[in-house]
């Protein structure tokens, strides 16, 4: 099955510095990949997605890139503020029949004031 | 657009009782409904998938008979779990696909379950 691996597991930047969260995925036939934020003991919200036809999407302070070769994909956060505190987690949605989503460990995310 | 509600958002139970959860979308139809255990700072495991009007399809490990899921409509997926005890405690999300959105899942708030 789909294995997704996620680094760094903390992630600490200064307010206003880039943040960036790398993923590698197993199954070269996944085709979508989200990016959820988890504040926490709240819900996983979903920020942004790439589908496996695109190689990078933005999403004004937010982008993610694809390289499908490599089977890895980044999230990028550009001027981050205290409020994108969180937990940050990548899935990958394998190909073929079903709707599952494998989750990457993710990332917690520290930006300091 | 998208909301997906859950109930209760916490639950306390003795062990060896039964506690059912709750998972509706609100604004949408969902086919297919996602049950998910969250441990403390840990990832989402996923437990389950619920087709609307089918059987779910439980991933390698989760006992079925322990975790029985009910996707009776397009809008609500109900988690019971059955004779709980102390290692049941954990926090569960649903999570559901919108049924005109080939990818998008959409979370629940999720429910905190403690056995005592």
């Amino acid at each position: 099955g789909e294995n997704v691996e996620q680094h760094p597991s903390t992630l600490s930047v200064q307010e206003g510095d880039s943040a960036v969260i790398k993923c590698t995925y197993s199954d070269s036939a996944s085709n979508y990949f989200p990016w959820y934020k988890q504040e926490l003991g709240k819900r996983p919200q979903l920020i942004i997605d790439i589908r496996s036809n695109v190689g990078e999407k933005k999403d004004q302070r937010i982008a993610v890139t694809l390289n499908k070769t490599a089977k890895h994909f980044s999230l990028h956060i550009t001027e981050t503020q205290p409020e994108d505190s969180a937990v940050y987690f990548c899935a990958a949605k394998p190909g073929g029949a079903g709707n599952m989503l494998t989750f990457g460990g993710g990332t917690r995310l520290m930006v300091k004031p | 657009g998208a909301v997906v509600s859950q109930h209760p958002s916490w639950v306390i139970c003795k062990s060896g009782t039964s506690v059912k959860i709750e998972c509706r979308s609100l604004d949408f139809q969902a086919t297919t409904m996602f049950w998910y255990r969250q441990f403390p700072k840990q990832s989402l495991m996923l437990m389950a998938t619920s087709n609307e009007g089918s059987k779910a399809t439980y991933e390698q490990g989760v006992e079925k008979d322990k975790f029985l899921i009910n996707h009776a409509s397009l809008t609500l997926s109900t988690l019971t779990v059955t004779s709980a005890h102390p290692e049941d405690s954990s926090f569960y999300i649903c999570s559901a696909r919108h049924r005109d959105r080939t990818y998008e899942q959409y979370f629940g708030p999720g429910t905190r379950l403690t056995v005592t």
